[in-house]
């Protein structure tokens, strides 16, 4: 059964990068897509990108310019970059495995809890 | 960019059957899930390619897309199943959610 977990910095501050990895245990995170997606307090989900164990991405345009997916298979992780934070981009930061490009999510990580705040 | 709408919150009485709409243009070409996601708890996958459940999901759990709706359908509805449900879509290559629907059970 395979697991995500989520790590990274609880607090960033504002006009930081927020750096977050996604560690798959359980399976080899070869042959899938991998998906980072987030919600903020109280609010709905919003997919930020993927990318593929080969290193292709795919990004969310509305946060394209700030976001950046990367793998590294020899770990068994893919990593988040978003930089330039504001306020808006506090939220719960889940990682989540997809079995093709436009496939479903499935499973999710427990999701981390990212604040921007000075 | 698309957008999928979805009524804020749906209320259903214990045993009955609760139906979540989730709405777009020209929704019936895509393929649609569902997820359901209880307080302080990750989302979960209880349908996807419009209508298959996963291993695990009770059979309660249905749902059908057509037109410009997708729905999602729980039969005999249980305590349980309180939850925020969302719908997700794919166009041209970024996922999209639906706003979510407050399921209450009561």
């Amino acid at each position: 059964q395979v697991q995500l977990q989520e790590s990274g910095p609880g607090l960033v501050k504002p006009s930081e990068t927020l750096s977050l990895t996604c560690t798959v245990s359980g399976g080899s995170i070869s042959n899938h897509y991998w998906s980072w997606i987030r919600q903020p307090p109280g609010k709905g989900l919003e997919w930020i990108g993927q990318i593929y164990y080969s290193g292709n991405t795919n990004y969310n345009p509305s946060l394209k310019s700030r976001v950046t997916i990367l793998v590294d298979t020899s770990k068994n992780q893919f990593s988040l970059k978003l930089s330039s934070v504001t306020a808006a981009d506090t939220a719960v930061y889940y990682c989540a495995r997809q079995t093709c490009s436009n496939c479903w999510f499935d499973p999710w990580g427990q999701g981390t809890l990212v604040t921007v705040s000075s | 960019s698309y957008e999928l709408t979805q009524p804020p919150s749906v209320s259903v009485s214990p045993g009955q059957t609760a139906s979540i709409t989730c709405s777009g243009a020209k929704l019936g070409d895509y393929y649609v899930c569902w997820y359901q996601q209880k307080p302080s708890q990750s989302p979960v996958l209880v349908i996807y390619q419009d209508s298959k459940r996963p291993s695990g999901i009770p059979e309660r759990f249905s749902g059908s897309n057509s037109g410009n709706t997708a729905t999602l359908t729980i039969s005999g509805t249980q305590a349980l199943d309180e939850a925020d449900y969302f719908c997700q879509a794919w166009d041209t290559s970024s996922a999209v959610f639906g706003g979510g629907t407050k399921l209450t059970v009561l």
